[in-house]
C-alpha cells in the first residue's frame, strides 16, 4: 500500500480482555516498529522486528504484551488480560533497512485503545 | 539511556512569524534524527530526517540543523501559517531504537 495501515482505528474492551492490533507496513519495508502513546506522555518504545532477525522485546513493559511478524510483513500486538493503564495509542512505523542504517519512520495513524 | 528534551513545551506565534523549536539529547552517539508532526488524533509525518554526518537539511519552510557534539537540534518553520498548527516531534535513533522527546505544541494564530 502507499502508507503504513493499522486496525482497528479505535478499539474498547473490558479489563481483563484479550486484544488484538494489526499493522501493515508499507510494502518492501524490512523493519516494523510498534510504540505506545499515553495521554500526555512521549512515545514509548515497545518492540522492533528487522527482517526476520529475532525481535528486540526489550520495550515491552510486561508478559501480558506480545508481538508477532508474520511473513516478514504484517504485524499483530497482543495485550492478554488488559489493565486500565493499557489505554493509549498505539503507533505502527516502518522503515525500509534497519535502523542503524539510519533510515526514515514511517508512521500509521494509530489504534486508540480504551479499557473501561 | 538516551534522554530526549524538547523545549518549549507550547508556543502560541501570530501568522507569518518565523520560530524554531528545539530539540537536545544527552547521548551525541546517534545515528539520525528525525523531525515529525502529529495532528490531533493522528499518527506521525516525517519532516527531516538528518544523518548524524549531517548539519542541517531543508524542506520548504522548514530547515532542521543537527549540533550532534553539543546534543542539539532545531527545526526552524519560516513565515508560519495556521496550517502550522500541530505538535511536534524529535526522535534520535542510536542504532536499534529511537527515542523520542515529549513534543512541542505550536498554534500560529491568524
Amino acid at each position: 500500500g502507499a502508507g503504513v495501515s493499522q486496525s482497528p482505528s479505535n478499539k474498547v474492551t473490558e479489563k481483563g480482555k484479550d486484544v488484538e492490533l494489526r499493522c501493515d507496513p508499507i510494502s518492501g519495508h524490512t523493519a516494523l516498529y510498534w510504540y505506545r502513546q499515553s495521554l500526555g506522555q512521549g512515545l514509548e518504545f515497545l518492540i522492533y522486528f528487522q527482517g526476520n532477525s529475532a525481535p528486540d522485546k526489550s520495550g515491552l513493559p510486561s508478559d501480558r504484551f506480545s508481538a508477532e511478524r508474520t511473513g516478514g510483513s504484517v504485524s499483530t500486538l497482543t495485550i492478554q488480560r488488559t489493565q486500565q493503564e493499557d489505554s493509549a495509542v498505539y503507533l505502527c512505523a516502518s522503515s525500509l533497512y534497519s535502523v542503524g542504517s539510519g533510515n526514515e519512520q514511517f508512521f500509521g495513524p494509530g489504534t486508540r485503545l480504551t479499557v473501561l | 539511556k538516551q534522554e530526549v528534551t524538547q523545549i518549549p513545551a507550547a508556543l502560541s506565534v501570530p501568522e507569518g512569524e518565523n520560530l524554531v523549536l528545539n530539540c537536545s539529547f544527552t547521548d551525541s552517539a546517534i545515528y539520525n534524527l528525525q523531525w515529525f508532526r502529529q495532528d490531533p488524533g493522528k499518527g506521525l509525518t516525517s519532516l527531516l530526517l538528518i544523518q548524524s554526518s549531517q548539519r542541517e537539511q531543508t524542506s520548504g519552510r522548514l530547515n532542521a540543523s543537527l549540533d550532534k557534539s553539543s546534543g542539539r537540534s532545531t527545526l526552524y518553520i519560516a513565515a508560519s501559517q495556521p496550517g502550522d498548527s500541530a505538535t511536534y516531534l524529535c526522535a534520535v535513533n542510536t542504532g536499534n531504537q529511537f527515542y523520542f522527546g515529549t513534543g512541542t505544541s505550536l498554534t500560529v494564530i491568524p
